[in-house]
């Protein structure tokens, strides 16, 4: 079992720029390939991107590309969603997960995004 | 993108019953289907993957089944703490998608 940590979520206001962290203390962090999943209140779950073990392969969801990036810190053992441009849809929970299917899930991470 | 559309959306049931959920791929996924579990305020939780693979840890009253692109879900009988929201998720391409969900109810 991989034991993932969110941070870094809050209030921002609609244009803002925000970075969630996801941490682990796993050793073969750099082994997993990764992924960020968001569920807006009171909705389902959706896929937003994902991430090879070293950082080469990237793909975003259509509702987030060109203003999310993914990025990957093997070395500190962290993932990161710098998340730019935001709007009011972006409100959700924000899940950092492992490869799928996805067993490892952190606890989330609440953005919310409101003037 | 491969569509998933899960049914029903809702359940109410009873302890003991046996309840079935069904999801449907837009195209064939082979048997790359998963299911989740959901509690309120939770990470959602790894119960079936590969269509009928047990997750480790798993009571054997959750089971799955099915390929291409019909898939069923079903618990055998229902324990009070199985009282959740439900997921089914493709993991044959990206972007990876999720079945709208079905909330079990009492």
């Amino acid at each position: 079992e991989v034991l993932l940590v969110e941070s870094g979520g809050g209030l921002v206001q609609p244009g803002g720029s925000l970075r969630l962290s996801c941490s682990t203390s796993t050793v073969t962090f750099s082994d997993f390939e990764m992924n960020w999943v968001r569920q807006a209140p009171g909705t389902g779950l959706e896929w937003i991107s994902y991430i090879s073990s070293t950082g080469s392969t990237i793909y975003y969801a259509d509702s987030v590309k060109g203003r999310f990036t993914i990025s990957r810190d093997n070395a500190k053992r962290t993932l990161y969603l710098q998340m730019n441009s935001l709007r009011a849809e972006d409100t959700a929970v924000y899940y950092c997960a492992t490869v799928a299917p996805f067993r490892d899930w952190g606890q989330g991470a609440l953005v919310t995004v409101s003037s | 993108d491969i569509q998933m559309t899960q049914s029903p959306s809702s359940l109410s049931a009873s302890v003991g019953d046996r309840i079935t959920i069904t999801c449907q791929a837009s195209r064939d996924i082979s048997n790359y289907l998963n299911w989740y579990q959901q509690k309120s305020g939770k990470a959602p939780k790894l119960l079936i993957y590969d269509g009928s693979k047990l997750e480790t840890g798993v009571p054997s009253r959750f089971s799955g089944s099915g390929s291409g692109t019909h898939f069923t879900f079903t618990i055998s009988s229902l324990q009070p703490e199985d009282f959740a929201t439900y997921y089914c998720q493709q993991s044959d391409s990206l972007p990876i998608t999720f079945g709208q969900g079905t909330r079990l109810e009492i």
